[in-house]
């Protein structure tokens, strides 16, 4: 069964530092997905990483994926307040087609 | 209206009541999904669904029924609703075959007392 592993599940850091999120995961997959969310909303799509070594990048988040060490990151680069939110990764399963998620990193920017 | 809708936004029942949760999209995306949030444990994928007609266990499945005579729409069935169902739950499409983007509608919080 698949298991998909976010850590840090907290992290709290002040504005213009640089900090990363990992993903892990248990099986195979090629399929990594990146959401957003803010307190009492739903979920935005951030990222789609769909091959082995896929970079993406949008304002000051990166993510990539290493499928060979089954691991996402999630790299946030000189932090703003309002990036503060919860993340998830999800993981599509090759041999089926549902998509597990992390429990989430809580993200808390500091002015 | 464009994109995915759930109905209702808000839910109270008591345990024992049958409740339906109803999910909407206009995308005509193949593949649904639905979810349950709750603190501590992520998002909880409890079926999805290939297509209409076809639908699938995922991790949480017990105690909830769901249909897809439709593409565009997926509802979730509580048979008989209990506390440990009190929840938020999100729907989704996308995925496979969509540019493998998932997009989420608003969700319902379902309170059973």
């Amino acid at each position: 069964e698949l298991k998909v592993e976010q850590n840090p599940l907290f992290l709290s850091m002040q504005e213009g530092k640089n900090y990363t999120i990992y993903c892990n995961y248990s099986t195979t997959s090629d399929r990594l997905y990146w959401y957003r969310q803010d307190p009492g909303k739903s979920l935005e799509s951030l990222f789609v990483l769909l091959s082995n070594g896929a970079v993406k990048q949008e304002g000051r988040l990166m993510a990539s994926l290493d499928t060979k060490a089954r691991l996402s990151t999630l790299h946030i680069t000189a932090a703003v307040h309002d990036l503060s939110a919860t993340y998830f990764c999800a993981v599509e399963m090759n041999r089926d087609d549902k998509i597990i998620f992390g429990k989430g990193t809580r993200l808390h920017i500091l002015p | 209206d464009a994109g995915i809708t759930q109905s209702p936004r808000y839910k109270i029942t008591e345990t024992g009541r049958q409740v339906t949760l109803m999910c909407h999209q206009t995308w005509s995306h193949s593949y649904m999904f639905w979810y349950r949030q709750d603190l501590g444990h992520g998002l909880r994928l409890i079926y999805y669904s290939a297509a209409a007609d076809i639908t699938d266990k995922g991790e949480v499945p017990d105690g909830y029924v769901v249909s897809r005579s439709k593409t565009e729409n997926f509802p979730l069935t509580l048979e008989s609703a209990t506390r440990s169902q009190t929840s938020v739950y999100f729907c989704a499409s996308g995925g496979r075959g969509s540019s493998y983007e998932q997009y989420f509608g608003p969700g319902t919080r379902l309170t059973v007392t």
